[in-house]
C-alpha cells in the first residue's frame, strides 16, 4: 500500500470545468506538496503546505492535518493545465515520498 | 532566475558500464535530493544531502553513490548498470525544509 494515495488516477475534463484532485496520505508529515509533471518529463513544485488554504492564480490548495487529506483545485481549466498532477508527503528529514499521480486531459 | 541544472540531459550507455549524472542547485541552496523515475512509475528518493553530509539514504543501490561538493554541487555515480537503471533522474534543491524546486532531468537509457 502506498503511502500516499491520490485519485482519481485518470481525469478528463472539458474546458472551463472546474477540477478536484485528491490526495490521502498515512502517517504524520511535516508538509504537503503538490507538483505538476508535463509530458518530457520536467517536474514543477505548485505548492507546499504545512496546514490550511494557498492559492496561486487558478489552483488552490487545501490540506486538513487531522484527516489527513489534501485537495489542489484547478478552477476554469484550460488545454495548457493537461499534465500529471503528483501530491507528495514531505517527513523529517525533508525526503518526498510521492503519489501515484493523477493525468489530467482537459478538451477544448 | 536561476533554476536547478542537470547534466547530461540524454544519457545512453550499456550494460556494465559507470555513468555520472550532475546536478547543479539553485544558488545558496544546501540541500540536494536524487529521485529516480522509471518508465510508468511514480518518483521514488534515492539519497539526499545537506551541507556536503548525506542527510538521508532511500532505496539507493549499493552500484550507487552520491556525494555533495564544496560548491554544493552533486554527483551520481552509477556503475554496473543494468537494463533497469533505465529511468529519468532527477535532483531537487532546497534550503533547508524548504520547497524543493527540481531538475529537468537526466534521461539515462542503459542498453
Amino acid at each position: 500500500k502506498n503511502e500516499v494515495e491520490q485519485s482519481p488516477q485518470n481525469l478528463t475534463a472539458q474546458e472551463g470545468e472546474f477540477i478536484t484532485i485528491n490526495c490521502s496520505y498515512s502517517v504524520g508529515i511535516s508538509a504537503l506538496h503538490w507538483l505538476q509533471q508535463h509530458p518530457g518529463g520536467g517536474i514543477v513544485s505548485l505548492f507546499m503546505l504545512s496546514s490550511g488554504k494557498k492559492k496561486h492564480g487558478r489552483l488552490i490548495a487545501t490540506i486538513n492535518i487531522q484527516e489527513k487529506h489534501s485537495s489542489l483545485h484547478i478552477t476554469a481549466s484550460h488545454p495548457r493545465d493537461s499534465a500529471v498532477y503528483i501530491c507528495a508527503a514531505q517527513y523529517n528529514t525533508d525526503k518526498l515520498i510521492f503519489g501515484t499521480g493523477t493525468r489530467l486531459q482537459v478538451f477544448p | 532566475a536561476a533554476g536547478v541544472i542537470q547534466s547530461p540531459r540524454h544519457l545512453i550507455k550499456e550494460k556494465r558500464e559507470t555513468a555520472t549524472l550532475k546536478c547543479y542547485p539553485i544558488p545558496r541552496h544546501d540541500t540536494v535530493y536524487w529521485y529516480q523515475q522509471g518508465p510508468g512509475q511514480d518518483p521514488q528518493f534515492l539519497i539526499s544531502f545537506y551541507e556536503k553530509m548525506q542527510s538521508d539514504k532511500g532505496s539507493i543501490p549499493d552500484r550507487f553513490s552520491a556525494q555533495q561538493f564544496s560548491d554544493y554541487h552533486s554527483e551520481l555515480n552509477m556503475s554496473s548498470l543494468e537494463l533497469g537503471d533505465s529511468a529519468l533522474y532527477f535532483c531537487a534543491s532546497s534550503s533547508r525544509g524548504a520547497t524543493q524546486y527540481f531538475g529537468p532531468g537526466t534521461r539515462l537509457l542503459v542498453l
